[in-house]
């Protein structure tokens, strides 16, 4: 079985402040791949990253970072210097190598207000 | 070239109808997949074909019929629509089945009246 939690539902900050979107999955499987994407208002679902099961660096792109620690079961991502343009639905997601099924968290609405 | 695409973007119709989902896709990818997003943006996986054959078959009902004429297509058809069916039907590919990360064509955006 393989579930992602994403208990944040809504976040809402003012521009430039920092912001963390927390993931929680769970599976019993070793080799596994999470990912996140971002949905604009516009209904695309864009692609952020992909990260393996035994790859635990921090991964840090432009105002992006993750925080990946499997002794949690933890696959954060930190907007840093939020802007407008990052208001969005985000998903954490999670597949098995022993699988093809892309399980999705439910998802978290961020606002980014100027 | 948009990598998948799906058409049509928008689709109204009404109850008891029966309509098509058409995807493409120019990755050489050999797996593809039709997800289901309802209106609390909730994203599923319905089915998924790896060249050809029929992979993935979650609890959906049977009137939605999906169909591979190749390993470059994936179709969705729906018979008998209903108003439930309202959601936004995304298709996606990926190189292989099993950890590679999807391609996600933009989206139907299908209603139901």
């Amino acid at each position: 079985a393989q579930k992602v939690t994403q208990a944040q539902t809504e976040i809402s900050v003012v521009e430039k402040e920092d912001v963390t979107l927390d993931c929680v999955y769970e599976t019993r499987d070793t080799t596994y791949y999470l990912f996140w994407y971002k949905q604009p208002p516009s209904g695309e679902l864009v692609f952020l990253i992909r990260r393996n099961s035994f790859d635990e660096q921090n991964e840090i792109s432009g105002r992006y970072s993750w925080n990946f620690q499997k002794s949690t079961s933890s696959f954060n991502f930190t907007i840093t210097a939020s802007q407008v343009v990052d208001s969005a639905v985000y998903f954490c997601a999670l597949i098995l190598k022993a699988n093809s099924k892309l399980t999705f968290g439910k998802g978290i609405t961020l606002s980014v207000r100027p | 070239d948009t990598a998948v695409s799906q058409t049509p973007k928008y689709l109204v119709t009404q109850m008891g109808n029966d309509k098509s989902i058409k995807c493409e896709q120019n990755l050489g990818h050999d797996t593809m997949y039709w997800y289901k997003q309802d209106s609390k943006k909730f994203l599923k996986i319905m089915f998924s074909y790896n060249n050809k054959e029929l992979i993935i078959n979650e609890t959906v009902p049977n009137r939605f019929s999906p169909k591979s004429p190749d390993k470059a297509h994936l179709n969705l058809h729906i018979n008998s629509l209903e108003l439930g069916d309202s959601a936004v039907y995304f298709c996606a590919s990926s190189l292989r089945a099993g950890g590679h990360g999807y391609t996600f064509g933009s989206g139907t955006r299908l209603t139901v009246v």
